[in-house]
Formats: C-alpha cells, sequence, structure tokens
C-alpha cells in the first residue's frame, strides 16, 4: 500500500516563529500518528490521530503542538512558538489498524530552528 | 526500566557473518511487535512482524518470548546492504494505538 507525503521535506524557521507540517494521507485512512526524531536519538511518539479526533498523546505533545485535519484530507502539526530544541525529523505515519497495527512512515519533515 | 531497550551496539561484523539482536520490553501487556530497519536520515522501513511462534524472511528470523519479555533478530549470511540501525518496536494497544520504539541497534556490515 501507498505511504503517506509530507511536506516540505525541509524547513528552516526562526526561533519564536509557527511552523506547520503537513501530510497527506489516502482518503480511507483512519489512524495518522506524529512522530518525532532528533538528530541522533530514537523515533518519539508524539500523538495519534483516529477518525479526526486525537485518540492518545505523549508527554512531549504539549500546548505547543496541535494536530488538525481541517479538510478531510491533508493532516497538519502545528508548531507555535519554535524552540531550537524542536530541531528534529518529524514523520507522519499511517496504520492499519488492524490487531497487529502496523505502522508505515512518511519520509518526514526535517525541521530547522535557528 | 525502559518500556523498550535495546543494545545501541555497534555490531561491526564481516560480509557472510550471522548476527543477533535482542530487546526487551517492559509492558506485560504489549500485544505487536516488530523490527524496523532504519537508513541515516531516513524513514524507519518495516523489516517484520514478530509472532509468538516464531518466523522467518528470508535470511531475517524473529522470535518472540512473552515469558522473558523479549524479541530477537537474526541476521544470516548479512550483505553489505544490512547495515543500518534495526529497531524494535511494541505496540501497547492501549486504546490509542501508541507504538513505542528501541532506540535502536546499530550494524555495520563490512566487506
Amino acid at each position: 500500500e501507498p505511504e503517506v507525503t509530507q511536506t516540505p521535506s525541509h524547513q528552516v524557521t526562526q526561533m519564536g516563529q509557527e511552523v506547520i507540517l503537513r501530510c497527506v494521507p489516502i482518503s480511507n485512512h483512519l489512524y495518522f500518528y506524529w512522530y518525532r526524531q532528533i538528530l541522533g536519538q530514537k523515533v518519539e511518539f508524539l500523538v495519534s490521530f483516529y477518525n479526526n479526533e486525537i485518540s492518545e498523546k505523549s508527554e512531549i505533545f504539549d500546548d505547543q503542538f496541535s494536530v488538525e485535519r481541517p479538510d478531510g484530507s491533508n493532516f497538519t502539526l502545528k508548531i507555535r512558538s519554535t524552540k531550537l530544541e524542536d530541531s528534529a525529523m518529524y514523520f507522519c505515519a499511517r496504520s492499519t489498524g488492524d490487531s497487529g497495527n502496523t505502522i508505515y512512515f512518511g519520509e518526514g519533515s526535517w525541521l530547522t530552528v535557528v | 526500566r525502559k518500556e523498550v531497550e535495546q543494545d545501541p551496539g555497534p555490531f561491526n561484523v564481516p560480509e557472510g557473518a550471522t548476527v543477533a539482536f535482542n530487546c526487551t520490553y517492559s509492558n506485560s501487556a504489549s500485544q505487536s511487535f516488530f523490527w524496523y530497519r532504519q537508513d541515516c536520515r531516513k524513514e524507519p522501513k518495516l523489516l517484520m512482524s514478530v509472532y509468538s511462534s516464531g518466523n522467518e524472511d528470508g535470511r531475517f528470523t524473529a522470535q518472540l518470548n512473552r515469558a522473558s519479555q523479549y524479541i530477537s533478530l537474526l541476521i544470516r549470511d548479512s550483505k553489505l546492504s544490512d547495515s543500518a540501525t534495526y529497531l524494535c518496536v511494541v505496540n501497547g494497544n492501549t486504546g490509542g494505538f501508541k507504538t513505542i520504539f528501541g532506540a535502536g541497534t546499530r550494524l555495520f556490515v563490512k566487506a
């Protein structure tokens, strides 16, 4: 099955600015996720999104972050007032939603905060 | 104890060698298990799911020991192209499909 498409592939932003990362999944997918990977560190769960609602979120996913699926297609992660430590690769992912719940990742969006 | 723990390596092996990775997880209620492969600055890609009965895919064999809460991956006849980071992944199915990744084990296969 095809995976998800993420844009932008790389974004450089100044500290304090807002960033929106986009994910374009296949329309009949129901389960979506955002993960983050700081360079040299492990993949970290941010949030899961099911049926257009947040189903679970991690401690990392604080008020600085939000997710939306505004038009029923694009799935966005908004990061408000970016900090240097937000520099990371952000992966959008989808899952099968079956009992195994295999995760399939997009190619990621590199965010560099300067 | 970390939710998912792996030996970070690196494992440096010659071509043709057999190499094994282990992973332990803390949540006994975990329901599904996977090995992913991640190349440098790329997205993780599913290598294989891990079943209680053990499963094999070509040169790769995965096993799950629920009693001891560990997962293993065996790579036989290593190729240069196997060089990557191997991620152990555990899904808790807590109602929100929260999937936890290990930090990964680096493998370098040398000619």
